[in-house]
């Protein structure tokens, strides 16, 4: 079993949809964690950052984790053609890690105009 | 100004060849990453340097060697390239205690 799961899509939405990505994950010393959204072949640009459980919001964008299922989840609001793109979730654990980034497979993301 | 940039953007090269990739972070950040992002955009960490020091070396072949001459840049040496070595290679970078990592635009390598 990966570290964290992604379902990959693709996922196709109307313009102004609401758009809901998930991730879940298995390692319960994650306390770090990502969204981070990939245009084709562009370098993954970072979206949302959220230290252990909660949620955040920025924007159209919200971001909740639950660590007590061990999941995470990424809202869109009035979703835009120009939000395609795939979207990756990332988290890690404290400092003796190095803090490096265990990513899901990204989710492919569509809003058709 | 390009935060985290990468050169050369594109790489194709024949199996057996040697190859570099170099990153440079403007950012004042003290740890540099290098992911691989596959065929299927699976993205892996493969190194990290905290200051010049090797602080992460996941399992990779050693024909792969980081080397980071400051904290401001962090190069991929790649020897005897293989047909499996194709991908998208990432740098990344970090400053502080925030774990949020900033990427560079990659390096598409093809190895023929």
């Amino acid at each position: 079993q990966k570290e964290v799961e992604q379902d990959p899509g693709p996922l196709s939405v109307p313009e102004g949809a609401i758009v809901s990505l998930n991730c879940t994950y298995s390692n319960s010393a994650f306390q770090y964690f990502m969204w981070y959204r990939q245009y084709s072949r562009k370098g993954p640009e970072l979206l949302m950052y959220t230290y252990s459980s909660g949620n955040k919001e920025d924007g159209r964008f919200t971001a909740q984790v639950d660590k007590s299922s061990k999941y995470i989840s990424l809202f869109i609001r009035d979703s835009q053609p120009s939000d395609s793109a795939t979207y990756l979730c990332a988290m890690s654990q404290i400092s003796n890690s190095g803090y490096a980034l265990n990513f899901g497979k990204g989710t492919s993301l569509l809003v058709t105009p | 100004d390009t935060a985290v940039s990468q050169t050369p953007k594109y790489l194709v090269t024949q199996m057996g060849n040697d190859k570099s990739i170099k990153c440079e972070q403007n950012l004042g950040h003290d740890t540099m990453y290098w992911y691989k992002q596959d065929s299927k955009k699976f993205l892996k960490i493969m190194f990290s340097y905290n200051n010049k020091e090797l602080i992460i070396n996941e399992t990779v072949p050693n024909r792969f060697s980081p080397k980071s001459p400051d904290k401001a840049h962090l190069n991929l040496h790649i020897n005897s390239l293989e047909l499996g070595d194709s991908a998208v290679y990432f740098c990344a970078s970090r400053g502080g205690t925030s774990n949020t990592q900033y990427f560079g635009p990659g390096t598409r390598l093809t190895v023929l």
